[in-house]
């Protein structure tokens, strides 16, 4: 099966500008996470989607953030505007309902941001 | 809330040799997860313990997971090149809104030479 898509893989753009970035789930997965490393740190929880809804968002950094996921299908996440400390590589992972604790979480590649 | 420690951070071993990476984590769960990542690739799942005592192995690399000490430890046997990644222990956060969502430790680098 296909795995858990990302893009784009590179972004860099200037602070004040906006960015988005893509995630195509695993086909039928119904959650779906937002995670960011920034450099030197440890890898953090944004969000999680359930289908189309926000189950949690507790991992927001501020309101220049924002998330959707259109249909319970792929999901967005926009930086705006961009500020230097966005810089990153923010992950997506997916699983199935229910599943996901007992089989794991499926990883995108990540997108690199880089705010300049 | 929730901490995940990992310890050593940097890791470089010889060709051969055995080490063990520690993750020790602050609250109660029994879902722990490790992690591989070579740069620039996604995180690629190695286990998934779920149960105290739980011990699983692949190739040269054995987790376990002690929910009553909250550790786990990923032990390396006669470490090859090939094993040279970041490797990452995940917990989840059981019950309430944050069910399903991971805490990472901050990775452990290993690098082994020959």
């Amino acid at each position: 099966e296909a795995g858990v898509t990302q893009f784009p893989s590179h972004s860099v753009i200037e602070k004040g500008q906006t960015v988005t970035l893509r995630c195509d789930p695993i086909s039928g997965h119904d959650n779906l996470y937002w995670y960011r490393r920034v450099m030197g740190k440890e890898i953090k929880f944004l969000l999680h989607f359930v289908k189309e809804s926000k189950q949690d968002e507790s991992g927001m950094p501020n309101n220049r953030f924002l998330a959707e996921r259109t249909g319970g299908t792929y999901s967005t996440l926009k930086v705006q505007p961009a500020e230097l400390e966005d810089s990153g590589v923010y992950f997506c992972a997916s699983s199935q309902a229910g599943q996901g604790d007992r089989y794991g979480y499926t990883f995108g590649s990540g997108t690199r941001l880089t705010v300049v | 809330e929730l901490k995940v420690e990992q310890n050593p951070l940097f890791l470089s071993m010889q060709e051969g040799k055995n080490y063990t990476i520690y993750c020790n984590y602050s609250t109660t769960s029994d879902r722990l997860y490790w992690y591989r990542q070579d740069p620039g690739k996604s995180l690629e799942s190695l286990f998934v313990l779920l149960s105290n005592g739980a011990v699983k192995q692949e190739g040269r690399l054995m987790a376990s997971l002690d929910t009553k000490a909250r550790l786990s430890t990923l032990h390396i046997t006669a470490a090859v090149h090939d094993l040279s990644a970041t490797y990452f222990c995940a917990v989840v956060n059981a019950g309430g809104t944050s069910y399903g969502k991971l805490t990472f430790g901050q990775g452990t680098i290993l690098t082994v030479h020959p």
